[in-house]
């Protein structure tokens, strides 16, 4: 079993569609929790840390259910500038070490 | 700011040879960590350097890959002899030791293909 697992995809949705993605980890030591964005042949960006009480950042949303070891990212009117792959990424320290432990993936394309 | 920089963006090279990759970490950043991505699979810790020091390089594949941060600045990673399975994107990431959640910023990566 994969340590994050991520829907597999692809999503095609049309513009101004709310689109929600999915994620479970299955180490139950994992204390940090983030979507990270990843446009064709570039590098992961950081688009949100996950709260516990779950956090908002414009059109985005993000939960976290600590008991389901479940993340889950909300995306309301979606644009064409939201096609990317949306990786599920989890970090478990462990002896000071930060590495962070990512899911295969989901794409997203907003057609117009 | 500049990001994390990393060199060559690709680089083709045939099995059996040597490719040293290099990675620029942000100024300032004590951690620098090493991610490949093969084809089809997920992204995959490699090692962690805190500064010059080996923190952790539980992913290295095998001793074909050495990794160095010689003064705790850049950072190289070398694959020697490389073989086909090393194709994939190398990537790098930094980050700043003492702040909260650490967040991790990553270079655009090396593309590595062996033939």
């Amino acid at each position: 079993r994969k340590e994050v697992e991520q829907d597999p995809g692809p999503f095609n949705v049309p513009e101004g569609a709310t689109v929600a993605f999915n994620c479970t980890y299955s180490n139950s030591a994992s204390q940090s929790f983030f979507w990270y964005r990843q446009d064709c042949r570039k590098e992961p960006k950081l688009l949100m840390s996950v709260y516990s009480s779950g956090n908002e950042d414009g059109r985005f949303t993000a939960q976290l259910n600590r008991a389901s070891q479940y993340i889950s990212l909300l995306i309301r009117d979606s644009k064409l500038s939201d096609s990317a792959t949306y990786l599920c990424v989890v970090n478990t320290p462990s002896f000071g070490n930060e590495k962070l432990t990512f899911g295969t993936g989901t794409r997203l394309t907003i057609i117009p | 700011e500049a990001g994390v920089t990393q060199f060559p963006s690709h680089s083709v090279i045939e099995k059996g040879q040597t490719v040293t990759l290099r990675c620029d970490p942000i100024s300032g950043h004590d951690n620098l960590y090493w991610y490949r991505r093969v084809m089809g699979k997920e992204i995959k810790f490699l090692l962690h350097f805190v500064k010059e020091s080996k923190q952790d390089e539980s992913g290295m594949p095998n001793n074909r890959f050495l990794a160095e941060r010689t003064g705790g600045t850049y950072s190289t990673l070398k694959v020697q002899p490389a073989e086909l399975e090393d194709s994939g994107v190398y990537f790098c990431a930094s980050s700043q030791e003492g702040t909260s959640r650490k967040t991790q910023y990553f270079g655009p990566g090396t593309r590595l293909l062996v033939l």
